[in-house]
């Protein structure tokens, strides 16, 4: 069974700072999709970034990227000029792209984010 | 706003209870997945619905059944409520099963006294 890891319960960054969440998984599989997903306080489920595991180039969206190593099973978000906004829960997901698989997600414990003006 | 509504947004019950969580997925959309949130277990998937036809199973409780209708809203029914059932639901919907993409719902708070 596929398991997801994020080490980091919590984590603090400056406004305008970068950070970066860590996220490990494990799988037997050879195609997959990544996400980080995003909860802020009003508990709704964002999407923030997605890799197709069979990409070698990282994903990108804005000021959130990641660093995809998939020998190392390591998928870990960076965020650049942390805004007051991108205080949440964050959330690392997996999911089978395998013919026939079910489709849902398979959950990290998530990191929570705090971001200090 | 992702286009999938869930009710009631909170729902406080007691032990021993049966309640029902209503999910309306995006239109177009054909699947939906039930999700729980707690404290303890984090984020787990419960149950897949597509269109209309149960697709997958995942840690789901005897005490607890879905069904998705026709017009394709689904619902999530819990029974014989204990208190470790209160959670977060969530409801996310597809275009299809697989690969596409998942919206979620706003959840529902469910609180077991």
């Amino acid at each position: 069974a596929q398991t997801v890891t994020q080490s980091q319960p919590e984590m603090s960054v400056q406004e305008a700072e970068t950070v970066t969440l860590s996220c490990t998984y494990d799988t037997s599989e050879s195609d997959y999709y990544l996400f980080w997903y995003k909860q802020p306080p009003s508990r709704q489920m964002i999407l923030v970034i997605r890799q197709e595991a069979y990409k070698q180039q990282n994903a990108t969206e804005n000021r959130f990227s990641v660093n995809f190593q998939k020998a190392a099973k390591s998928f870990s978000l960076k965020i650049s000029d942390s805004q007051l906004g991108d205080a949440a829960m964050y959330f690392c997901a997996y999911r089978s792209a395998k013919l026939g698989s079910q489709g849902n997600l398979i959950f990290g414990k998530g990191t929570k984010l705090s971001v200090k003006p | 706003d992702s286009g999938v509504t869930q009710t009631p947004k909170h729902l406080i019950t007691a032990t021993g209870q049966r309640v029902t969580l209503r999910c309306s997925p995006r239109s177009g959309d054909l699947s939906v997945y039930w999700y729980q949130q707690s404290l303890d277990q984090g984020l787990q998937f419960l149950i897949q619905y597509y269109n209309g036809e149960e697709r997958a199973k995942g840690n789901i409780l005897e005490r607890f059944s879905a069904q998705q209708f026709p017009d394709l809203h689904s619902e999530l029914n819990l029974s014989s409520l204990e208190l470790g059932d209160s959670a977060l639901y969530f409801c996310a919907s597809s275009v299809a099963g697989g690969l596409n993409e998942q919206f979620f719902g706003p959840g529902t708070r469910l609180t077991v006294l």
